[in-house]
């Protein structure tokens, strides 16, 4: 049972423009949902989180939105630049238990 | 103040070999996590751990892994017997007391012939 789904797949987005990746999870007692970018050969790296009492954060050109009574989150990227180029990962958690991540987005910019 | 380090960055084992993953989470932090990852797929959760105690292994498979944090020393990752099927890249991930805020190494990458 996939906790976490998350779409697209992929993205190509033209420089400047706004990459918007969704997450939906299934377990309502989840309360942490961060969001993990990874580049090749290296760990995912903390982007940005939200807990589920507030419905938006935002940190420069990153922003998540949570939905919490449909069950999803989803991460903008605002002014997207080539250095963004990565994979994209969602996840949930619920206390002490470790991170459900969903499968990636891969996103490229495109100069 | 150093990252999560993880070693070997890549290891190559024959089926049937063992394969011994090292992890050193970031100074501080007592609280250290496995990960699995396939290639296309997100990473799978396979097991927590405090100091000396295994807190959850629900994501581990039953038989040949085996996973430790001792007292003085890394954390390891033990893989007996390796299989095709365990090729992947497997990250640790460190947290200070509060679990949320996961640290990555940049993974060891297991290749079995």
């Amino acid at each position: 049972q996939q906790q976490v789904k998350q779409s697209p797949q992929s993205l190509i987005v033209q420089k400047g423009g706004i990459s918007i990746i969704n997450c939906a999870y299934e377990n309502t007692a989840f309360d942490y949902f961060p969001w993990y970018q990874q580049f090749p050969g290296k760990g995912p790296a903390l982007l940005i989180a939200i807990r589920p009492d507030v419905s938006e954060k935002k940190e420069g050109r990153f922003t998540i939105s949570f939905n919490k009574s449909a069950k999803q989150f989803s991460l903008h990227i605002m002014d997207s630049q080539p250095g963004d180029s990565a994979t994209y990962f969602c996840a949930a958690s619920l206390d002490a238990d470790g991170l459900t991540f969903g499968k990636g987005t891969h996103l490229i910019i495109q100069p | 103040n150093a990252g999560v380090m993880q070693n070997p960055r890549h290891l190559v084992r024959r089926r049937g070999q063992e394969a011994r993953l090292r992890c050193s989470p970031m100074k501080g932090h007592s609280h250290v996590y496995w990960y699995r990852q396939l290639p296309e797929e997100g990473l799978k959760f396979m097991v927590y751990l405090q100091k000396e105690n295994i807190i959850d292994e629900s994501g581990m498979p039953k038989e040949r892994f085996s996973a430790e944090f001792p007292k003085e020393g890394p954390s390891i990752l033990r893989i007996q017997q390796v299989v095709r099927g365990d090729s992947a890249a497997y990250f640790c991930a460190s947290s200070p007391r509060d679990n949320e805020k996961l640290f990555f190494g940049s993974g060891t990458q297991l290749s079995v012939l």
